[in-house]
């Protein structure tokens, strides 16, 4: 496809719960970026990469977030034993190059953990 | 779909108004502002970029101007439609340390036809 996809668009998970999310980013780009986006905020910084290289971490939330890119192409954010404040939007967005240049979005997966 | 945006502030303008919609940013340091759209449901989409060596930048009906000074962003919206309905974020790119855009909290924007 032409733009950056999301699997699954909806997830719902029982709280302890391992979930996987996908991003299939542009195909060529890049950089890869992860965000998650509460109701009512602007998305929130949790990793990216360049390439299969995961350069900054900084932003996952605690130990039960990871995320990979094995390849260079699609990356996988994974939660671990998943809790009520995980709820949110999870965004992958990826640019050509990397900083400094346009970042497309894809649609997002809504988690929502009960 | 899910709502973006329910504590937004939000500005509402008559179809055919010029919309502005403001941003304060954080780091004096940063070299690179976006603007981005995002309808309900969606993922943000870009509008319009500025680097920081410019203090305005024109598109299509969009208008971005930049003031370091006072750290200030906007963006210009002529003849405002209805489908330019949605939360508008500003992001910046700060020059060091974390490597991605930092997002501020949005604007809800509201078309009334």
């Amino acid at each position: 496809g032409a733009g950056v996809s999301q699997s699954p668009r909806y997830k719902v998970a029982k709280r302890g719960q391992d979930v996987a999310l996908r991003c299939d980013p542009i195909s060529g780009h890049v950089s890869l970026f992860w965000y998650q986006q509460a109701l009512g905020q602007g998305p929130e910084f949790l990793t990216y990469f360049q390439n299969e290289a995961q350069l900054d971490k900084s932003g996952l939330p605690s130990d039960r977030f990871f995320a990979e890119r094995p390849e260079g192409s699609v990356s996988t954010l994974k939660i671990q034993r998943t809790q009520q404040e995980d709820s949110a939007v999870y965004l992958c967005a990826s640019s050509l190059r990397g900083l400094n240049t346009e970042a497309f979005f894809g649609q997002g997966t809504r988690l929502t953990v009960v | 779909g899910e709502s973006v945006g329910l504590h937004l502030p939000t500005l509402s303008v008559q179809e055919g108004d010029n919309s502005i919609i403001n941003c304060a940013y954080s780091n004096s340091a940063s070299d690179y502002f976006i603007w981005y759209k995002q309808e309900s449901g969606k993922g943000p989409q870009f509008i319009i970029d500025i680097r920081s060596n410019m203090d305005k930048r024109q598109g299509q009906r969009v208008t971005v101007l930049l003031n370091k000074t006072v750290k200030h962003l906007s963006l210009q919206i002529a003849a405002t439609q209805p489908g330019d309905s949605a939360v508008y974020f500003c992001a910046e790119n700060p020059p060091a340390g974390r490597r991605a855009l930092t997002f501020g909290s949005g604007t809800r924007l509201q078309v009334q036809p």
